[in-house]
């Protein structure tokens, strides 16, 4: 199994909307609406922020979203904030397995 | 509230084997799946397989067969991730992550455990 693709990185002001998107295939992202993405500010836990394509878990705020369209999924974060800038990967359910996209870096600018 | 406590980083020489255990406290062991991933230095979040906490059967990545063994204890609530043979591109932290949001998404993470592999 390859690793979902994401863009590598991605910036924006405080303030603004950036969107990361998570590319697969019709055996994973298109196949399944078991998407989930990650928060992951180095040297700490990762942190869920969005599952199920586009459901919050409680505590993560609403300008986290997800969506996805054919085989490609995305996270846009809104209203930016300095705490945001960290790496965000998306996670894919395939077949009794699961896989990661090679990650995002996210600067704040 | 839910905790995954891992244990404390290794330093190991190739060849030798090591094993990683992680605590659940605050829910119920043997309800969620337990994930295993890892982040070599550098790299990104790579899945490593998962354990059914009811039944001790492990799932293992294509990457991740062989040399990896996840294992429980649900008399002290504890997984296990035991390597074996061990190389110097071992070197990676290793999280064990519950599968509580369905589906193999990972909803409570523990704090992670340096493994680091050298001569």
């Amino acid at each position: 199994q390859s690793a979902l693709t994401q863009p590598r990185s991605v910036s924006g002001s405080p303030g603004q909307s950036v969107t990361i998107s998570c590319s697969g295939t019709s055996s994973d992202v298109g196949g399944y609406n078991y998407v989930s993405w990650y928060q992951h500010h180095p040297g700490k836990a990762p942190k869920l922020m969005i599952y199920d394509v586009t459901k919050r878990p409680s505590g993560v705020p609403d300008r986290f979203s997800g969506s996805k369209s054919g085989n490609t999924a995305s996270l846009t974060i809104s209203g930016l904030q300095a705490e945001d800038e960290a790496d965000y990967y998306c996670c894919s359910y395939a077949d009794s397995s699961t896989m990661f996209g090679g990650g995002t870096k996210l600067t704040v600018l | 509230q839910v905790q995954l406590v891992q244990s404390g980083s290794e330093l190991k020489k190739p060849g030798a084997s090591v094993k990683v255990s992680c605590k659940a406290s605050g829910y119920t062991l043997t309800t969620y799946a337990i994930n295993w991933v890892r982040q070599a230095p550098g790299q990104g979040l790579e899945w490593m397989g998962w354990i059914n906490t009811n039944t001790g059967n492990p799932t293992y990545a294509q990457d991740f067969t062989g040399r990896f063994v996840f294992s429980l204890d649900t008399s002290v609530r504890t997984t296990y991730l035991e390597i074996s043979s061990l190389k110097t591109e071992d070197t990676a932290v290793y999280y064990c992550a519950r599968a509580g949001a369905g589906f193999l998404q990972s909803d409570y993470w523990g704090q992670g455990t340096l493994v680091s592999v050298s001569s």
